[in-house]
């Protein structure tokens, strides 16, 4: 069975708070996904993981952004000192065949 | 670069109607192509895919035919129902990805079928 849950799925932020979003997959994934969707886009690529190893990370992540999978189950997506171009929804995805991902309901970031 | 360009929404429906949402794309290569559809208040989920050219991706009386030499991967279907109504993404795969299998999406569209 496959599932993703977020947590948490809305968060307000002043600008320069930290924030940190969670990822758990319901069952074992090897591969795990983050992506970022603003509003009126279709998802961007950030960051994905085989296992506990970050083995890409788009340019999209700067220094501020850190995503961890420290056992290979759920993983963080940390912003730090956000800024209002951070606002968007957070979307993580566990890979399930080629091409195939199941995507969680996502965490909506909004940085006032 | 490898991008998806497709038909600007909303679209706007009656039920049974017959639907086309286009798609082209610009890839290196032999991609990989897939629609994905978002159903309000639910994460993003596969609707179909097709791997090659001419390969037809069907499901939930969806179709989409890949054709190489248009660039293309439209989405079809004959009669929709108000329970189509969703956002609809196209995406590809770039074929020599080394393996990440990193998705380029579209920029969605968005479906409303009225009963």
């Amino acid at each position: 069975d496959t599932g993703v849950s977020q947590d948490p799925r809305h968060k307000i932020t002043k600008r320069g708070q930290n924030v940190t979003f969670r990822c758990d997959p319901i069952s074992e994934h090897n591969r795990l996904y983050w992506y970022r969707q603003t509003l009126g886009q279709g998802p961007e690529f950030l960051t994905y993981f085989q296992n506990e190893a970050q083995l890409e990370k788009s340019r999209l992540l700067s220094d501020r952004f850190s995503a961890e999978r420290p056992k290979g189950s759920f993983s963080t997506l940390e912003i730090q000192r956000t800024e209002q171009g951070d606002s968007a929804m957070y979307l993580c995805a566990v890979k399930q065949g080629r091409g195939e991902l199941f995507f969680g309901e996502g965490s909506r970031l909004t940085v006032l | 670069g490898n991008s998806v360009t497709q038909m600007e929404g909303p679209v706007t429906l009656s039920e049974e109607a017959f639907l086309t949402i286009n798609c082209t794309y610009t890839a290196t290569g032999y991609p990989s192509l897939f629609w994905y559809v978002q159903y309000p208040g639910e994460g993003l989920q596969l609707l179909l895919k097709a791997t090659k050219a001419d390969d037809k991706g069907s499901n939930k009386g969806f179709e989409a035919t890949y054709r190489k030499e248009t660039t293309s991967f439209h989405l079809e279907k004959g009669s929709v129902q108000v329970s189509d109504s969703a956002v609809y993404f196209c995406a590809l795969i770039p074929f020599a990805q080394g393996g990440s299998e990193k998705l380029v999406f579209g920029k969605g569209t968005k479906l409303t079928v009225n009963p």
